[in-house]
């Protein structure tokens, strides 16, 4: 069964500190993995998507890394600001089932303090 | 500009009623998607639609109907036989052109609660 396990659950930093959120997953075969943000009552919004190939992307800020051969990924924040306060939600796609349907992970809910 | 519209953006059933979610997009979109998400859960698929007059069942598509009768709405009925309705729904779609590559764009979201 396809699998995306992210850790912490939770996260509190203080404003300007950098934090790292970790995504393990099982999905095979494996197409693509994308980092969401999802603000509180909105919807997600994608910030990075990275294929087997790519070992890093970076949008801004969030600087997402791959590693095709493990099956994690980890999303990196820098200079946090309260903006930043949110869910974030690590989605595997598959490379083939026609549908082309995902696996969410539960996320990581980040808590930003001044 | 393009985007995918949800409405209401909150919604309260009472015991016994069915209720419609509406979700509209203007991105030429093919595939649509519904799903529920509960705190501390991951996004759980209810229904998605890959073409006009067809959909599929997700995970958990029971105490839920769905229709596509345009490619631009997708709506969500929420019946009685849905016993824990309460939760975020959330509406979203893909361009299916992009295959496996393509993100999704989602809604807004709706908040439904049981009252």
């Amino acid at each position: 069964k396809n699998q995306v396990e992210q850790s912490p659950q939770s996260l509190i930093i203080l404003e300007g500190k950098n934090c790292t959120l970790q995504c393990n997953y099982t999905v095979s075969p494996f197409s693509n993995l994308r980092w969401y943000k999802q603000d509180t009552g909105r919807g997600p919004v994608s910030l990075t998507i990275m294929t087997f190939s790519e070992n890093t992307k970076s949008n801004g800020r969030y600087t997402a890394t791959l590693d095709a051969d493990t099956k994690q990924s980890s999303l990196h924040i820098t200079a946090s600001q309260l903006s930043d306060s949110a869910s974030y939600i690590c989605v595997v796609s598959p490379r083939s089932g026609g549908s082309y349907i995902p696996t969410f992970g539960r996320g990581t809910s980040l808590i930003v303090h001044p | 500009d393009g985007g995918i519209t949800q409405s209401p953006k909150y919604l309260f059933r009472k015991e016994g009623q069915n209720v419609t979610l509406s979700c509209e997009q203007n991105l030429n979109h093919d595939a649509m998607y519904w799903y529920r998400q509960d705190p501390g859960q991951g996004l759980r698929l209810i229904y998605y639609s890959q073409i006009v007059n067809d959909f599929q069942k997700g995970d958990i598509a029971e105490g839920y109907s769905v229709s596509r009768e345009k490619k631009e709405s997708f709506p969500l009925t929420v019946t009685s036989a849905q016993k824990n309705p309460t939760a975020f729904y959330l509406c979203a779609s893909r361009d299916q052109l992009t295959g496996a590559t393509g993100g999704y764009t989602f809604g807004s979201g709706t908040r439904l609660t049981v009252v």
